[in-house]
């Protein structure tokens, strides 16, 4: 079964701070995805990556930045932790150049900025 | 550029009856659609897809959803609703390019609350 591992689950970090949210794929997917949740709201798309060591930016990429190390690692970085940061983030993997597949997500990490 | 609108925040049913959630997009050409579940402080499971063909598609747990071209919409419906579809319910569209099906373009979600 395809899956997608996101750490922590939660976190609380201080405004200023450095956040590092990661996300592993045991899917061999080469496409993998991060977006932001906020309450009452949809998903916005942050970051994604097509292949290792390369990453491109989605509709919301201001004040984050994403890192691809490996096929199936993907880690979405914030350099200095905003209040307005404050979300749930899902990461998610596909497959590449086909059109009838899947997205799978994780199952989300609450950050809370204080 | 493509959006998705989700018109009812909130819908309650009764356990038993049918329900409909509404779903308009806005996408230049053929679109790939999708509607997703989302159970408390869980992630996204997908319902059903839409890929040109066939308009009405089936899904999980006795739902389906109806393409109309003409009205930019996506209807999900279900028959008989289970106090388990308690849930928060996205519609979302995507490029229909290779290999970017995962760039999705969610609505505002709308969240179902199931009444005995």
């Amino acid at each position: 079964e395809a899956a997608v591992t996101q750490s922590p689950r939660s976190k609380v970090a201080v405004t200023g701070g450095k956040v590092t949210l990661s996300c592993h794929q045991t899917n061999n997917h080469d496409y993998m995805y991060w977006y932001r949740q906020d309450t009452g709201h949809g998903l916005r798309l942050i970051h994604y990556s097509y292949v290792a060591d390369s990453t491109e930016k989605g509709d919301i990429p201001d004040g984050y930045k994403a890192s691809r190390p490996s096929q199936e690692n993907f880690s979405l970085i914030l350099e200095l932790a905003s209040l307005s940061q404050t979300a749930v983030y899902f990461c998610a993997s596909t497959r590449q150049g086909a059109e009838n597949t899947e997205v799978f997500f994780g199952k989300g990490t609450r950050l809370t900025v204080v | 550029a493509q959006s998705v609108t989700q018109p009812d925040a909130r819908v309650t049913v009764s356990e038993g009856a049918s329900l409909q959630l509404r779903c308009k997009y806005s996408y230049f050409g053929t679109p790939y659609l999708f509607w997703y579940v989302q159970y408390p402080r869980q992630g996204l499971q997908l319902l059903l897809k839409y890929y040109p063909g066939d308009p009405v598609v089936q899904g999980v747990n006795g739902f389906e959803a109806e393409f109309s071209k003409s009205n930019s919409s996506f209807h999900l419906r279900k028959a008989s609703v289970h106090w388990s579809d308690w849930a928060v319910y996205f519609c979302a569209v995507s490029s229909n390019t290779g290999g970017l099906s995962g760039k999705l373009t969610f609505g505002e979600g709308t969240q179902v609350t199931v009444i005995s």
